[in-house]
């Protein structure tokens, strides 16, 4: 089965709010982590990504935090905008097992106006 | 840059039938991936090709599924024959290699199976 999982499936969130969804893996040999965005009728698109040997990643109104001791990942999303409103899934590479690139289930985001 | 590229974009068929999915992806790119992602859940990895070479293909059903990539550019997805659980999206993704590199997604091809 997968290894990575999100804890919520759906979260709403104010226009302009911060966002912050959250993601549990279990492969603690995993040690590249990637963030996707997936709008409705279209492919992921890449985020932000880390790697394990970093706690914390910052990008342009993103930051990816990686807790190693409790196998937890998370996306902050600052000033949510509806244009952030989208499923999004956290995606580890197993290394260990040819690089595989394995999906979480998702987290639906909905921005109110 | 050029994107992933897939066709084609819907597909409907009836059970038992047969049906093929194109991939052709970013040029250079070593790594490709397909993915079968069913409604509401996440993308499901099918099958990984580094080059012209199967990584990984411990979750494709190969009863009916079959993929190849042709002098590790192009990649053909078929499934032969469908069953109503296999209506979903197929996307396909490619990377410069799997080490420290995102994979870029094609749009995918939703195929519906009736």
């Amino acid at each position: 089965g997968e290894s990575v999982g999100l804890h919520l499936p759906t979260l709403s969130v104010q226009e302009g709010d911060n966002s912050i969804i959250n993601c549990a893996y279990s492969n603690s040999a995993s040690d590249y982590f990637i963030w996707y965005k997936q709008e409705s009728g279209k492919g992921p698109q890449f985020i932000i990504d880390i790697r394990s040997n970093m706690d914390k990643r910052q990008g342009q109104r993103v930051t990816v935090l990686l807790n190693k001791t409790v196998k937890h990942l998370s996306l902050q999303i600052a000033a949510t905008q509806p244009g952030d409103s989208a499923v999004y899934f956290c995606a580890e590479i197993l290394y260990n097992q040819g690089g595989k690139l394995i999906f979480g289930q998702g987290t639906e985001l909905s921005v109110k106006p | 840059e050029a994107g992933v590229a897939q066709s084609p974009r819907y597909k409907i068929i009836e059970k038992r039938q047969s049906v093929a999915f194109w991939c052709n992806p970013i040029s250079g790119h070593a790594t490709l991936y397909w993915y079968q992602q069913i409604l509401g859940q996440g993308p499901k990895l099918l099958i990984q090709f580094q080059n012209n070479g199967v990584v990984d293909d411990s979750q494709l059903p190969k009863d009916r599924f079959s993929a190849e990539r042709l002098k590790g550019v192009d990649s053909t997805l078929k499934i032969q024959p469908a069953k109503l659980e296999d209506s979903a999206v197929y996307l396909c993704a490619s990377s410069l290699h799997s080490a420290y590199t995102e994979a870029f997604f094609g749009q995918g091809t939703r195929l519906t199976v009736v």
